[in-house]
């Protein structure tokens, strides 16, 4: 089956630090990839998705590129602020010939928290 | 305008009893999902439905039963809660079923079962 992998957080950085957080997937099709941030007490937004490989997602200075090769989605963002804390999810949506529905697997979450 | 509202958003009840979670959303969407977060934050889909139709339904006991009155609002309904139920539940939608559509997901309901 499908299954996402994060870092272990949690995470936590100076403001204008450099992030990575690194996913990794096994899919048994041509998945979609996603990063959802969910900030306290709020659901899940969309930071950026990548629908193929080699493709780039990139959203409010954060980025992740599709690797097919390595079967990994990447969150790197160069200089972060406080205002970037919360939970980081990577997840998949396999194109299974349409018969997947768009099902997320979500990877475990990673916690980022940024001190001034 | 709130997208995707679920109602209520905190929920406390023991265990046994039967409950709902209301879910409605005003983008015209065509598909509405239902997600569990667990206390470690791990978020597991439940079910989706597509038109009003069930189209995912992932290992979920028979307990939980979702119900699509219209496109708009995907409710569901618990019976006979227990403590492993709590969790928070997330409610979400996208404009069709496929896998490359941005899923919107709304505020989450905090269900505690003592």
């Amino acid at each position: 089956g499908n299954s996402v992998t994060q870092m272990e957080g949690p995470v936590t950085l100076s403001e204008e630090a450099f992030l990575t957080i690194n996913c990794t997937y096994t899919a048994t099709g041509y998945p979609s990839l996603f990063w959802y941030v969910q900030y306290p007490g709020e659901g899940l937004q969309l930071l950026l998705k990548a629908t193929k490989a080699d493709d780039k997602g990139s959203n409010k200075g954060f980025e992740a590129t599709y690797r097919k090769e390595t079967t990994s989605f990447h969150l790197e963002k160069g200089s972060v602020q406080v205002s970037d804390s919360a939970v980081y999810f990577c997840a998949l949506s396999e194109n299974a010939g349409g018969t997947s529905y768009g099902k997320l697997t979500f990877g475990q979450g990673t916690i980022l928290t940024v001190h001034p | 305008d709130t997208a995707v509202s679920q109602t209520p958003k905190y929920l406390v009840t023991q265990m046994g009893n039967d409950k709902s979670i209301k879910c409605e959303q005003n983008l015209g969407h065509d598909t509405m999902y239902w997600y569990k977060q667990d206390s470690k934050k791990f978020l597991k889909i439940m079910f989706s439905y597509n038109n009003k139709e069930l189209i995912i339904n992932e290992t979920v006991p028979n307990r939980f039963s979702p119900k699509s009155p219209d496109k708009a609002h995907l409710n569901l309904h618990i019976n006979s809660l227990e403590l492993g139920d709590s969790a928070v539940y997330f409610c979400a939608s996208s404009s069709r079923p496929g896998s490359s559509y941005e899923q919107y997901f709304g505020p989450g309901t905090r269900l505690t079962v003592t």
